[in-house]
């Protein structure tokens, strides 16, 4: 079965301080990839989305960035956190050939800039 | 983007149906209809989804109106686990992957 796995759990940043966040996805292979970050009482607005190594879109431009080294892993960036990037940063999977988009979303990470 | 029109929140008791109700006026001919849960500080899961024909899982039915301007999603029996934010959400077949997300509806379950 596949499983998504997010690290870490929770963070807490100063301002300017750079910022990394992994998510590996197991037991599938070439699947889209995506970040997602969640303001407080939210929707999720969509940040990057991949669909092969190294092939990142973005969807908002902002100080973040998104980087695809393997396949099944992803990783989103920052080289200095601005008090607006709190939120909760939910990375999420779908199969590449199916017809509707299943998403599959991580246990996320709670980041606070302070 | 087809836009959708959920309740903030909608209130049930434990042991009874539930019909969450969304509005998808402007969804065009081929686009999928989804739904997501949410849970409190967890990742959406997804419930369901649907394109013209009413569908059944193990967790919920979804209910499309003939015109496909709305849908319905039915949970037959809720439980206090039910309680989550549950998303609507239109993809459309030339969406490259993406689903544009709303601020759903809050489902409290009374005990």
């Amino acid at each position: 079965s596949q499983t998504i796995h997010q690290w870490p759990a929770t963070l807490v940043q100063p301002v300017g301080s750079p910022l990394s966040l992994e998510c590996t996805v197991e037991g599938t292979s070439n699947p889209n990839l995506y970040w997602y970050r969640q303001a407080a009482g939210r929707g999720l607005q969509l940040l990057f989305y991949s669909v092969g190594i190294g092939q990142i879109s973005s969807e908002v431009p902002q100080n973040l960035s998104a980087s695809r080294p393997q396949d099944r892993q992803f990783i989103l960036s920052s080289k200095k956190l601005l008090l607006s990037d709190s939120g909760f940063y939910l990375c999420a999977w779908s199969k590449r050939a199916s017809s509707y988009n299943e998403q599959f979303f991580g246990p996320g990470t709670r980041l606070t800039v302070l | 983007d087809a836009k959708t029109t959920q309740p903030n929140s909608m209130e049930s008791n434990e042991e009874e149906p539930v019909h969450l109700p969304c509005n998808h006026s402007t969804i065009s001919g081929t686009d999928y209809i989804h739904w997501y849960r949410q849970l409190p500080s967890q990742g959406p899961e997804y419930v369901i989804h649907g394109l013209t024909s009413n569908v059944n899982n193990r967790m919920a039915s979804l209910a499309i109106a003939e015109d496909r301007k709305s849908s319905t999603l039915i949970l037959h029996r809720a439980t206090l686990r039910d309680a989550a934010v549950y998303y609507c959400i239109p993809e459309p077949m030339d969406s490259n992957y993406q689903l544009i997300w709303g601020a759903g509806t809050k489902l409290i379950i009374k005990p």
